[in-house]
């Protein structure tokens, strides 16, 4: 398994402004993975982050609006940029390792 | 494509009673399959996880599920309920990671309430 931490723990953001999520892993890893959570709603992924290459974003999610960065096989970060109250969810991060992903412990993101 | 659905968006059972968390997929090859719980606040926490050879799987927390092909379901059990297992409850599929990697597809979750 890993140990994943993410940075903040939660935060309320006013409309229009941009957070930044940092998401750290114990161990190098190749694959990293951003997933949204909204209120009472299951998990649905943002994109997929691997190290030198550009992120693969889903279907519905764009780089401009989620720009992800990958410098090394231990760190990623993900923005959420130019926040509305749509954005209010738990954002999570998650890495795999062999045929399993683990999850870190989110970041509970209000936009007020 | 794959898809989980998940039967019952919210199960309440009484202490010490048997746990029976429903989960179907759908799925053209040989899927993996995971359980995952999410308690309040926190992050997934995988209980338990099908890939290959025996379709009874057990997990963490005295959680097993078992994998049967015919009726593309993987269902969760646990014997006896705790207070402590009241959690919301994540039920996922990806197909095998051979060469490429398919995402992992989410049902929709159950919460699952223990009452004295």
């Amino acid at each position: 398994s890993a140990v994943i931490s993410q940075k903040p723990s939660r935060d309320i953001c006013q409309r229009g402004t941009s957070l930044t999520i940092q998401c750290q892993v114990d161990s190098q890893v190749t694959m990293m993975f951003w997933y949204r959570q909204q209120p009472g709603q299951s998990l649905t992924l943002i994109a997929t982050a691997n190290q030198g290459s550009e992120a693969t974003y889903e279907s519905g999610f764009v780089i401009d609006k989620f720009p992800i960065s990958r410098p090394n096989l231990t760190f990623s970060t993900l923005t959420v940029s130019n926040m509305s109250p749509e954005d209010s969810s738990i954002y999570l991060c998650s890495v795999r390792i062999t045929d399993t992903q683990y999850f870190g412990p989110g970041t509970r993101l209000t936009v007020l | 494509a794959q898809s989980v659905t998940q039967l019952g968006s919210h199960v309440s059972v009484s202490e010490g009673a048997l746990v029976l968390l429903r989960c179907n997929y759908s799925s053209s090859v040989p899927p993996y399959l995971f359980w995952y719980v999410q308690y309040p606040n926190q992050g997934l926490q995988l209980l338990l996880k099908y890939t290959t050879g025996a379709t009874l799987v057990k997990g963490i927390n005295g959680f097993e599920a078992e994998f049967k092909k015919s009726e593309t379901s993987f269902h969760l059990t646990k014997p006896s309920a705790h207070m402590s297992d009241a959690a919301e409850y994540f039920c996922a599929v990806s197909v095998g990671f051979s060469g490429g990697y398919n995402k992992l597809i989410f049902g929709a979750g159950t919460r699952l309430a223990v009452h004295p």
